[in-house]
């Protein structure tokens, strides 16, 4: 039973251009909210996160946007820049428990 | 601040072997978690310790095993070792607070022939 998903495998997007990756949830006591990025060879490195009393987190060129009524969360980044091409995984967790991630969505940033 | 190490970045083994994988956590983490990544899936989480005990386990079967040392570094075992154990396995580490973000090593790849 997949409780994060992330339905696109992957994302092709100009440089200089906005990229918005998206992710579903189906369970409602998640509080937790993250994006993680992944180059090859590399362990997964911790971007942003949203805790579900807000609805939306900057960071510079990152930001989350979470829609608790839709269960969804969505991680923009403006511009994108080639060096932003990675896997993005989003994860969530309940309570201070365990993280679920998705599988993940390559995005292709072409210069 | 070094961050989460893991040993060793290879390993080969055969089936039926036993693997052990090592995690140091980055200092002044708590909580260590294990996760399993096979070929074109995402992260599976497969166990996570905290002040040395263990407070969740993930799907897999009792012969994916681990513990958490008193200097909270973390080993995992995989007993009996099955082809489809081939995959990459992450350490992560956190302050063990609640919405405090995991830190991930790069991993150890794990190879069974």
């Amino acid at each position: 039973d997949q409780q994060v998903k992330q339905n696109s495998p992957s994302l092709s997007v100009q440089e200089g251009r906005i990229s918005i990756l998206n992710c579903d949830y189906t369970n409602s006591m998640f509080d937790y909210f993250l994006w993680y990025k992944k180059y090859p060879a590399e362990g997964p490195t911790f971007l942003i996160s949203i805790s579900s009393i807000k609805d939306k987190n900057e960071d510079g060129r990152f930001t989350v946007f979470l829609n608790k009524s839709a269960k969804h969360l969505s991680l923009h980044i403006v511009p994108s820049q080639p060096g932003d091409s990675a896997v993005y995984f989003c994860a969530a967790s309940e309570e201070g428990n365990k993280l679920v991630f998705g599988a993940g969505t390559i995005l292709r940033v072409k210069s | 601040e070094a961050g989460v190490t893991q040993s060793p970045t290879h390993l080969i083994k055969t089936r039926g072997q036993q693997a052990t994988l090592r995690c140091s956590p980055i200092s002044g983490h708590t909580s260590v978690y294990w996760y399993q990544q096979a070929l074109g899936l995402g992260l599976q989480f497969l166990l996570w310790y905290d002040e040395g005990e263990e407070r969740n386990r993930g799907n897999f079967p009792p012969r994916f095993s681990g513990r958490q040392f008193p200097n909270y570094s973390s080993e995992l075992n995989v007993n009996a070792l099955e082809l489809e154990d081939s995959a990459l396995y992450l350490c992560a580490s956190s302050l063990g607070r609640l919405r405090s973000p995991l830190h991930f090593g790069n991993g150890t790849r794990l190879t069974v022939t």
